[in-house]
């Protein structure tokens, strides 16, 4: 079946980076998008960026741009989203979404808490 | 500030139905929405796609509508599962994907 597993949880330190993975598997890699949306606690979704598997092609939300890399592995059929420059206000819940277009989301990965503290 | 507005809370008992409405702007036309579940500590469930479709597996209880610029949810029968937050999803001509700021659905 069409599963996302992502990396667990982190603990990272203000100013440090994070990298987060998401395998998927069940479905051919190359062939969909997938969205990068984070969850503060308490909060909404909020959308962080797009990536094309297939070509490695990317869109990120204004608000992350400079900060946000995503990438993808065709040989792990994993991608990635590394964010940098952390502060307390990046503390949260970072999910994966496989897009099959027209914001039809219909798998998500478990979700990966990044935590930011001192 | 979302760029989809619901509203933060709306509440029903158990059999009776809701609605939960999703607002954008007047400058685009949000062709396709799509809502999702999210329970406490999960990650987001699609229960609609392409404003009223269904996914395999989600109960016809859910239905969704769109007039102008505001789609809508409605759940009927409700049951006390279907307590959890609600978001309304779609795109703009600035950004491939927006949210709505998250309904909270009480079953009284």
């Amino acid at each position: 079946q069409v599963q996302l597993v992502q990396s667990g949880a982190e603990v990272k330190k203000p100013g440090a980076s994070v990298k987060v993975s998401c395998k998927a598997s069940g479905y051919t890699f190359t062939s969909f998008f997938v969205y990068w949306v984070r969850q503060a606690p308490g909060q909404g979704l909020e959308w962080m960026g797009i990536i094309n598997p297939g070509d490695g092609t990317t869109t990120y939300a204004q608000k992350f741009q400079g900060r946000v890399t995503m990438t993808s592995d065709t040989s792990t059929t994993t991608v990635y989203m590394q964010l940098s420059s952390l502060t307390s206000e990046d503390t949260a819940v970072y999910y994966c979404a496989r897009d099959l277009g027209r914001v039809h989301f219909d798998c998500w990965g478990q979700g990966t808490l990044i935590t930011v503290s001192s | 500030q979302s760029a989809l507005t619901q509203p933060a809370s709306v509440s029903g008992s158990p059999g009776q139905s809701i609605t939960i409405s999703c607002t954008g702007s007047s400058d685009d036309d949000y062709k396709y929405v799509s809502w999702y579940q999210q329970h406490p500590g999960k990650a987001p469930k699609l229960v609609l796609y392409d404003v009223g479709k269904r996914p395999s597996g989600v109960s016809n209880r859910f239905s969704g509508s769109k007039s102008g610029n505001t789609a809508s949810l409605s759940i009927s029968g409700l049951q006390a599962e279907d307590e959890a937050d609600y978001y309304c999803t779609s795109y703009t001509s600035n950004s491939p994907v927006v949210f709505g700021g998250g309904t909270k659905l009480t079953v009284l």
